[in-house]
């Protein structure tokens, strides 16, 4: 077991742009969520999964962001429309229940929007 | 809403100097307390799970309390290889949400 696989681990691109980033969490953990994390902040809840079904998502997320799980094992994050205030690291992470807090990190896919 | 503040936001010691970080909590209801360390670069890295005032968690040279209001983390003699951020986060037991609130976290630097 490799852990949490993040990809791409750099994305540049021009404000407009949609982006995506991929997770693969550890194989038997039936949770994953999404954290976005900014410099000198913690990191900040997105949404999360349990199996395919997206349980939870945080009020502060636009409308230009979605996430998948199909079938319940990796997962996409998408922004559409990239601004320049979305350039962030964001940080994949699974658990496997009843350990919710437990969470597994991976390494981050850093956005950078120009 | 879920407040988690962290002091000092940064500190220096020399190996082998023992000190404690601060994480105090606002929250509704406490489900657990969370102990995360990060290097530069790298995703979070799981440390402790505390539930309840008055637990405690140790491992290696690191040891997490808490209180009903704040949780410690106790470095004792620490080495360069601990210098990292620590973060410290609460999951809510009310509404059954499933997210951590993370505070900023304390960078530790550990001179040798």
């Amino acid at each position: 077991d490799t852990g949490v696989s993040q990809n791409p681990r750099h994305k540049i691109t021009k404000r407009g742009q949609n982006v995506t980033f991929r997770c693969d969490p550890i194989s038997e953990h039936n949770r994953l969520y999404w954290y976005r994390q900014t410099l000198g902040q913690g990191p900040e809840f997105l949404t999360y999964f349990q199996n395919e079904a997206q349980l939870e998502k945080s009020r502060l997320l636009s409308d230009r962001f979605s996430a998948e799980r199909p079938k319940g094992s990796f997962s996409t994050l998408e922004i559409q429309r990239t601004e320049q205030g979305d350039s962030a690291m964001y940080l994949c992470a699974s658990s496997q229940s009843p350990h919710t807090g437990e969470l597994f990190f991976g390494e981050g896919s850093r956005l950078t929007v120009l | 809403e879920d407040q988690v503040t962290q002091s000092p936001e940064a500190l220096r010691l020399q190996e082998g100097e023992s000190s404690s970080l601060n994480c105090s909590y606002t929250v509704s209801g406490l489900r657990g307390l969370f102990w995360y360390r990060q290097d530069p670069g790298k995703g979070p890295e799981f440390l402790f799970t505390l539930y309840s005032a008055g637990e405690e968690k140790e491992k290696e040279r690191l040891k997490a309390t808490l209180t009903k209001k704040e949780s410690f983390l106790h470095i004792t003699a620490p080495k360069p290889e601990d210098s990292a951020t620590y973060l410290c986060a609460v999951q809510e037991s009310q509404g059954g949400s499933e997210k951590l609130v993370f505070g900023k976290g304390t960078k530790l630097t550990v001179n040798p």
